[in-house]
C-alpha cells in the first residue's frame, strides 16, 4: 500500500541555520509528493509540491526534490528563521482512478530559536 | 483570501452521543474531504466527497460516521455514537478539481473530545 516516512521530531535548530527533514514514501504507480506545514492554532498548509520525477518543489525558500530512485522528497532551507517554527508534514496522492485522497507522515516538530 | 472555515473550534461530548462537525469550503470547490489526527499520531484520511456522493472512504469511516452536503455551503461530518477513541483533530479540506496540480485547502479544525 501507500505510505509515508518522515523523520521524528523535535528539531530544533538556531536562526540561519540548515534544515533538513527527512520523507520517504511507498507507492504504487506515480504519486504527487507535497510537504503541508502547521502553524500553531493554524490549519495545514500547502508549502510545495511535486507532480513527476526530479521535479523541484519550492516556497518561501523551502525546496525538495521528487527522487524516484530513492522514492525520497527531503525538505531543505538554507537559512531558517524563527517564524518557520511549526510542524511539517510530508504527504503524497495517487491519483489513478481516485480523487486522491492524502496519505501523511507523522509529521516533524520544528523549533528555531534565536 | 478565500478559506474553508469549521465549528466549532472544540467539541466535548460524552461517549454514546452524537456530533455533528461543520466545515465551509471554498465557495467554487467541487472535492471535499474530513481528516483526522490523534494526538501525537499522523494525519489520517476519513473520507472525500464529490457530486454529492461519497468518492472514497477508508477503513476508519465505518458505520457510525456519515457526511452529507445539505444546502451547497455546508459539509458536515456526523459520528452516530461517540467513542472515546473517536477523541482526535478533525480537519476538512477542499479543491477544485482532482489531480497533482490542485491544491486541497484545510480548516484549522475541529477538536473533538469524548468523554
Amino acid at each position: 500500500g501507500n505510505s509515508v516516512t518522515q523523520m521524528e521530531g523535535p528539531v530544533t535548530l538556531s536562526e540561519e541555520a540548515f534544515l533538513t527533514i527527512n520523507c520517504t514514501y511507498t507507492a504504487t504507480g506515480y504519486p504527487s509528493l507535497f510537504w503541508y506545514v502547521q502553524y500553531p492554532g493554524e490549519g495545514l498548509q500547502l508549502l510545495l509540491k511535486a507532480t513527476k520525477a526530479d521535479d523541484k518543489g519550492s516556497n518561501k525558500g523551502f525546496e525538495a526534490t521528487y527522487r524516484k530512485e530513492t522514492t525520497s522528497f527531503h525538505l531543505e532551507k538554507g537559512s531558517v528563521q524563527v517564524s518557520d517554527s511549526a510542524v511539517y508534514f510530508c504527504a503524497l496522492a495517487n491519483y489513478g482512478g481516485s480523487q486522491g485522497n492524502l496519505i501523511f507522515g507523522k509529521g516533524t516538530k520544528l523549533s528555531v530559536k534565536p | 483570501e478565500p478559506e474553508v472555515t469549521q465549528t466549532p473550534s472544540h467539541q466535548v461530548t460524552q461517549m454514546g452521543q452524537e456530533v455533528i462537525l461543520r466545515c465551509v469550503p471554498i465557495s467554487n470547490h467541487l472535492y471535499f474531504y474530513w481528516y483526522r489526527q490523534i494526538l501525537g499520531q499522523k494525519v489520517e484520511f476519513l473520507v472525500s466527497f464529490y457530486n454529492n456522493e461519497i468518492s472514497e472512504k477508508s477503513e476508519i469511516f465505518d458505520d457510525q460516521f456519515s457526511v452529507e452536503r445539505p444546502d451547497g455551503s455546508n459539509f458536515t461530518l456526523k459520528i452516530r455514537s461517540t467513542k472515546l477513541e473517536d477523541s482526535a483533530m478533525y480537519f476538512c479540506a477542499s479543491s477544485a478539481g482532482a489531480g497533482g496540480s490542485y491544491e486541497q485547502y484545510f480548516g484549522p479544525g475541529t477538536r473533538l473530545t469524548v468523554t
